[in-house]
């Protein structure tokens, strides 16, 4: 399975844009990306996910360049309560996940 | 609210103990996979079910077992507790991992385990 590498933390403030970058050097060709959210004490919870290009939904915006070997989360205008802890993972059809250890983001006032 | 089911909230044994976690996966949801947060570990990847069967094997041990039944639910068995079993257990589920489609999985509320 691919390995990913995101920043262990990140600072932001109230109604600012926030990406965050993964890498994954070792991408196979049917792997997917996908980002997951996840509160203290409580389970992950699904982003987005994308294979190329670029997708949207009404929470975030995914960003994969061509040699899809990193991707970019973008969290339009952050509020307090996106303060949590984002995982990126490279997935081949959901066998064996391996969560990294994920981008804690700490929104301020 | 994910739509899955997780059973008991909170546990407190003692060691060398068994207990038994319970998930209950969203409607229509065939697979089910089992994952292991600790303060020191992440979240751990466990094993995986698809409509009854085995169907991947992460970091679980030998003390821990698994099972997803007819109903689809599944159940994480636990013996011999040591202290380092203390965690939060999740279970997520997700409709079809074989699917042309990567889905996403949703995830329970999770069980806290704690051993004393």
């Amino acid at each position: 399975l691919a390995k990913t590498t995101q920043p262990i933390s990140m600072d932001s403030y109230e109604g600012q844009e926030v990406n965050i970058t993964c890498s994954h050097n070792n991408i196979a060709t049917n792997d997917y990306i996908t980002w997951y959210q996840q509160f203290p004490s409580q389970g992950p919870r699904f982003i987005i996910q994308g294979y190329k290009t670029k997708v949207t939904n009404e929470v975030a915006s995914l960003f994969i360049p061509a040699d899809r070997k990193s991707s970019t989360l973008s969290l339009p205008r952050v509020s307090l309560s996106d303060t949590a802890v984002y995982y990126c993972l490279v997935m081949a059809g959901g066998f064996k996940t391996i969560f990294g250890a994920g981008t804690r983001l700490f929104v301020k006032a | 609210d994910s739509g899955v089911t997780q059973t008991p909230k909170h546990l407190i044994t003692a060691t060398g103990q068994r207990v038994t976690l319970r998930c209950s996966p969203r409607s229509g949801d065939l697979s089910v996979y089992w994952y292991q947060q600790s303060l020191d570990q992440g979240l751990q990847f466990l094993i995986q079910y698809y409509n009854g069967e085995e169907r991947a094997k992460g970091n679980i041990l030998e003390r821990f077992s698994a099972q997803q039944f007819p109903d689809l639910h599944s159940e994480l068995n636990l013996s011999s507790l040591e202290l380092g079993d203390s965690a939060l257990y999740f279970c997520a589920s997700s409709v079809d991992p074989e699917g042309l489609a990567r889905p996403e999985q949703y995830f329970g509320p999770g069980t806290r385990l704690t051993v004393t």
